[in-house]
């Protein structure tokens, strides 16, 4: 069965360094997204993307935050300078079509230290 | 603020009975209603989609979907051990693509 696969997944990086996160969506889709879960929380919407663009971003997906889709298979999400509070679970989905189903990687805990 | 509502539980039910979870929206503009289900540690899982009032019954889940109240339950039937998890009602945000808005989640324990 398809499924979205997230590399790594776990990274601790020390506070102000650089991360980018990796998934690999479902081969046919065409819609992609990154989620966050801090400990305990709920899962919260960061960026949507679609045909090389954002479609929509929250307000947690500020000017550290960017997503790039570097080949035909890739999409990645980079912080570039990361703080205490952007230690989550970073879910990566994808979906076939807008408005319907989106599918979970299995995530990358993301430490920060 | 478009928020998701959820009763964050925990609703313990014994093996074999009818879990009964719950979900109001706050965006009447709302058109596509997901369950999850996520298990400890791990990401959420699809278990069901409902686009249009009624119920939507797959194997032992039945979902239901009332615009008009804007609320949306799910029934997991003969419940199992394995069941036991976080339940995720999930609410597009009527954005470009259906972003997602996700409630807090129910944790339902499923005692043999």
């Amino acid at each position: 069965e398809p499924e979205v696969t997230q590399t790594p997944s776990h990274q601790v990086t020390q506070m102000g360094q650089e991360v980018i996160l990796r998934c690999v969506p479902i081969s046919n889709h065409l819609y992609f997204y990154w989620y966050r879960q801090i400990l305990g929380q709920k899962v919260e919407f960061l960026v949507s993307f679609y045909n090389n663009e954002i479609s929509e971003k929250s307000e947690i997906f500020d000017d550290q935050f960017s997503v790039e889709r570097p080949d035909g298979s890739n999409f990645t999400l980079k912080i570039r300078s990361t703080k205490l509070e952007d230690s989550a679970m970073y879910f990566c989905a994808s979906s076939g079509q807008e408005w319907t189903e989106a599918f979970f990687g299995q995530g990358t805990r993301l430490t920060v230290v | 603020q478009k928020e998701v509502e959820q009763n964050s539980g925990p609703l313990s039910v014994p093996e074999g009975a009818i879990a009964s979870l719950n979900c109001t929206y706050s965006d009447r503009g709302s058109q596509s209603f997901f369950w999850y289900r996520q298990y400890s540690g791990k990401s959420p899982e699809l278990i069901m989609s409902i686009y249009s009032n009624g119920d939507k019954e797959d194997g032992r889940f039945t979902a239901q979907l009332n615009k008009a109240s804007q609320y949306v339950s799910l029934l997991i039937r003969d419940s199992q051990p394995s069941d036991s998890a976080t339940y995720l009602c999930a609410v597009n945000t009527g954005g470009s693509q259906g972003n997602l808005i996700f409630g807090k989640g129910t944790k339902l324990s499923v005692k043999p």
